[in-house]
Formats: structure tokens, sequence, C-alpha cells
């Protein structure tokens, strides 16, 4: 069973950088599928962050690609974000999450999440 | 940006059918998943690949796609289905883009 959990500061000063690693348990990061990011403000819906495919290459969120970097350490099966400049719009629950098998090249969806951690920015 | 438009709620009393409507432009055209949030929790995918139901989702749940509306169906509504709803697409841009969510209400 695939199993993710995000862990990182709570709590992040406007302007600084909001680091977050999530581990994988289950699956290798580098054996396949699209590993991805997405965030919820309080009381809002889902925001897709930036997803990570396997072999490495990296999709951003236009919105926040400027201040955003998702990388992976396959050695330790772990998934990271950083954003940086961080304001008080950035304080959400955070989820990493695993896509799910889907057929069609251009099916895609994420079938297992973290129980997310909530960010807040605050001074 | 593909855009993907949701009804802010929907009602249903317990028993009957709960209907639950996202539109973009051509949307038929891709594929569309479906995620059950309750206060709380992570996500839940209920309907994949437009109408394809991951093991343990009850057969209650089904979904369809055609046009610029996709639409998830709760037959026989319970009141342990009462949740957020969002739909979902991958756009050809590398984009993962989610509704704005509908609140479903049991009463």
């Amino acid at each position: 069973q695939v199993r993710l959990q995000e862990w990182g500061p709570r709590l992040v000063k406007p302007s600084e950088t909001l680091s977050l690693t999530c581990n994988v348990s289950g699956y290798s990061i580098g054996s396949g599928f699209y590993w991805g990011w997405v965030r919820q403000s309080p009381g809002k819906g889902l925001e897709w962050i930036g997803s990570l495919y396997h072999t490495g290459t990296t999709f951003y969120n236009p919105s926040l690609k400027s201040r955003l970097t998702i990388s992976a350490d396959t050695s330790k099966n772990q998934l990271s974000l950083r954003l940086n400049s961080v304001t008080a719009t950035d304080t959400a629950v955070y989820y990493c999450a695993r896509e799910g098998y889907c057929s069609p090249t251009t099916c895609s969806y994420f079938s297992f999440w973290g129980p997310g951690t909530l960010v807040s920015v605050s001074t | 940006s593909f855009d993907l438009i949701q009804p802010p709620s929907v009602s249903v009393s317990p028993g009957q059918t709960a209907t639950i409507t996202c539109s973009g432009d051509r949307l038929g055209d891709k594929y569309v998943c479906w995620y059950q949030q309750k206060p709380g929790q992570s996500p839940l995918v209920v309907i994949y690949q437009d109408d394809n139901r991951p093991s343990g989702i009850p057969e209650r749940f089904s979904g369809s796609n055609s046009g610029n509306t996709a639409t998830l169906t709760i037959r026989g509504t319970q009141a342990m289905d009462e949740a957020d709803y969002f739909c979902q697409v991958w756009d050809t841009s590398n984009s993962w883009v989610f509704g704005g969510g509908t609140k479903l209400t049991v009463l």
C-alpha cells in the first residue's frame, strides 16, 4: 500500500521560504507515475501546486512557478517542496500525492494522498 | 488556463439522487476525476477516467462526461455521502486543474 506523509515547519514568517518533505513508502518514486503537491487554503478548494514525473521532470502551476521548486531524493524516497517569498495567502494545508493508474496518456489524477500538513504564514 | 466550474452547493434528501456538475470548454475531450472530501480528511477518489469507480467505492457513485459537462451522480444518497466534491482534469498544458468544489448536503 502506498503511503505518504508530509512534514516540515508549521509556521513560516512572511517573505521566508516554505519547505516541506513528503516521505513515501510502499512504492519507489523513481519507479513510475507523477508525484504532486496540492494545497487547500482554509475553507477553500483544492489548488494544484506542481508535479514531478518519476524521471525528474517537473511541472508547476503557472501562478506559483516563479517561487516554486519541487524535487525528489530517490535514495530516501522523499518528495520535496520549496516555496519562496511566502505571504499570508500561502497559508494552507499542503498535501503530497501520487498519481493513480489510468491507461490513456491524457488521463491523470491523484489516487494516493498524505494526511496533509497545515502551514501558517505569520509573524 | 483551463477552468472547471462547479455549483457551490447541492442539497438532496436521503435516498434520493444527487447530481453534481462540472463544466469546462470541451470537457468531454478530457478525462474527469471526482474526489470526495470530508472535513479534516484528505480527498478520496470516487470516480476516475470519467466513469470508472475505484475498488471500495459504492456502486451508487457513477460518472459521465460529454460535451462541456461532466456529472457525478449519487443514487440512493446516504448521510455518509455529505461532503465536498471536486472534479479534476489533466490539461494538455501539463497542468492538473481542479474545480472549485461542491458542498453536498444531505437533509
